[in-house]
């Protein structure tokens, strides 16, 4: 079956540091992914997706993802965070059965002043 | 633009009764779906509907039933509550998913407590 992987749970950084939080799947195809980030208390938002053509995907807020069929992962990346980046990040596959969505647990960011 | 609504944004529910989490958007979606989120577990998909009238099970369906009577509604029923469903519960929609999948839009979330 499919699986999606985001091996931290939490991620502490600096503010103005880099962040890369990672996204691995399992999938044959070339698959459909997404990340949403979940702010406290609120719905999920789409960050960025990717379907096909250039690997690196540019999304909302200063962020980015890059599609690695070598290794399976769908890495986010961020130059500099911010206060306000805090919050809980998805990363989600389509199914391939049922078209549904599968999703990663998650990894909550904390950042440090 | 509303989006994705939900109600209630809270609930403490006795165990055994019985409720309704509602869900209404106004984006003409043909797919909505009911997930619930549990701590470090990610979200598990409970029901999805692909338009009015037609509804399927998803991953964790037991003790819960859904309808789908028109495009904009799909609420989802808790018989006997248990313990076991205390969660935070979430309402999405979005067009058909799939080959050139599109978003999906989340309500803000239904906390749910069973005690």
């Amino acid at each position: 079956a499919q699986s999606v992987t985001q091996p931290d749970i939490h991620i502490t950084v600096s503010e103005g540091a880099s962040l890369e939080l990672r996204c691995n799947y399992s999938y044959g195809a070339t698959p459909y992914l997404f990340w949403y980030v979940q702010s406290p208390g609120q719905g999920l938002q789409l960050l960025l997706k990717y379907f096909s053509g250039d690997t690196l995907v540019q999304g909302i807020k200063g962020f980015e993802a890059e599609f690695k069929r070598s290794q399976s992962s769908f890495n986010l990346r961020k130059p500099s965070v911010h206060w306000s980046d805090a919050a809980e990040y998805f990363c989600a596959v389509v199914s391939d059965s049922n078209y549904q969505l599968i999703w990663g647990a998650g990894t909550k960011l904390i950042i440090k002043p | 633009n509303a989006g994705v609504t939900q109600t209630p944004k809270f609930r403490i529910l006795k165990i055994g009764q019985s409720m309704t989490l509602q869900c209404t958007q106004d984006m003409n979606h043909n797919y909505m779906y009911w997930y619930r989120q549990d701590p470090g577990m990610g979200l598990k998909l409970i029901y999805y509907s692909v338009g009015a009238g037609i509804t399927d099970k998803g991953e964790v369906p037991n003790g819960y039933n859904v309808s789908r009577s028109t495009t904009e509604d799909f609420p989802l029923r808790l018989e006997l509550a248990a313990p076991s469903q205390t969660s935070v519960y979430f309402c999405a929609s979005s067009y058909p998913p799939g080959r050139g999948a599109t978003e999906a839009f989340f309500g803000q979330g239904t906390r749910l407590t069973v005690v």
